[in-house]
């Protein structure tokens, strides 16, 4: 069974300062998600992650995946009061031959940026 | 126009009685899922299904039923709601293969009395 364990699973931090989301999952997985949801609203994807090694960036977000530690994050960069959000990593379950089922997703991490 | 639609956005229902949420997608995807968030819980697989002829369970599919009426249809249904089944439900499309984003619909907040 798959599980994808988040931390930490609650953040409050300054505009302006750096900090690290870590989701560790439990069985081999090359994919990894991460996704963003704004109070009421639906996910909206960040990243996918496909390898190991990879990383990806986008403005202040950056990702990376370490498959061997079966371990991504998430990391902020100077942080603006506009990501505050809740975080959800998630792992895709594959197979031999490629084939694959759906998402699981860790608790989520939720973020509050104060100015 | 969105791209992934879900119908009711909101709906209260009373225990025992049958309720279908649907879902449309204009994406051209093959895939499709279904998913419940609770408070503090992430989002749970409850069913998926990769064309119109194939449905799998996820990980949480008792209670629950779904149809593939088209490729651009998925609708998921409980026969006798109970209110635990109180949840915001999520469709989700792909592109086929892994590694693929998932596209999330708007969500159906269901209450269960």
């Amino acid at each position: 069974e798959l599980k994808v364990e988040q931390n930490p699973l609650f953040l409050s931090m300054q505009e302006g300062k750096n900090y690290t989301i870590y989701c560790n999952y439990s069985t081999t997985s090359d994919r990894l998600y991460w996704y963003r949801q704004d109070p009421g609203k639906s996910l909206e994807s960040l990243f996918v992650l496909l390898s190991n090694g990879a990383v990806k960036q986008e403005g202040r977000l950056m990702a990376s995946l370490d498959t061997k530690a079966r371990l991504s994050t998430l990391h902020i960069t100077a942080a603006v009061h506009d990501l505050s959000a809740t975080y959800f990593c998630a792992a895709e379950r594959t197979y031999s031959g490629g084939g694959a089922d759906g998402l699981t997703f860790g608790k989520g991490t939720h973020l509050i940026i104060q100015p | 126009d969105a791209d992934v639609t879900q119908t009711p956005r909101n709906r209260i229902t009373k225990t025992g009685k049958r309720i279908m949420l649907e879902c449309s997608q204009t994406k051209g995807h093959d895939r499709m899922y279904w998913y419940r968030q609770d408070p503090g819980l992430g989002l749970q697989l409850i069913y998926y299904s990769f064309d119109v002829k194939d449905i799998n369970k996820g990980e949480i599919s008792d209670g629950y039923s779904v149809s593939r009426q088209a490729q651009a249809k998925f609708s998921l249904s409980l026969e006798s709601a109970i209110p635990n089944q109180t949840a915001l439900y999520f469709c989700a499309t792909s592109d086929t293969g892994g590694g693929k984003t998932q596209y999330f619909g708007p969500g159906t907040r269901l209450l269960v009395l």
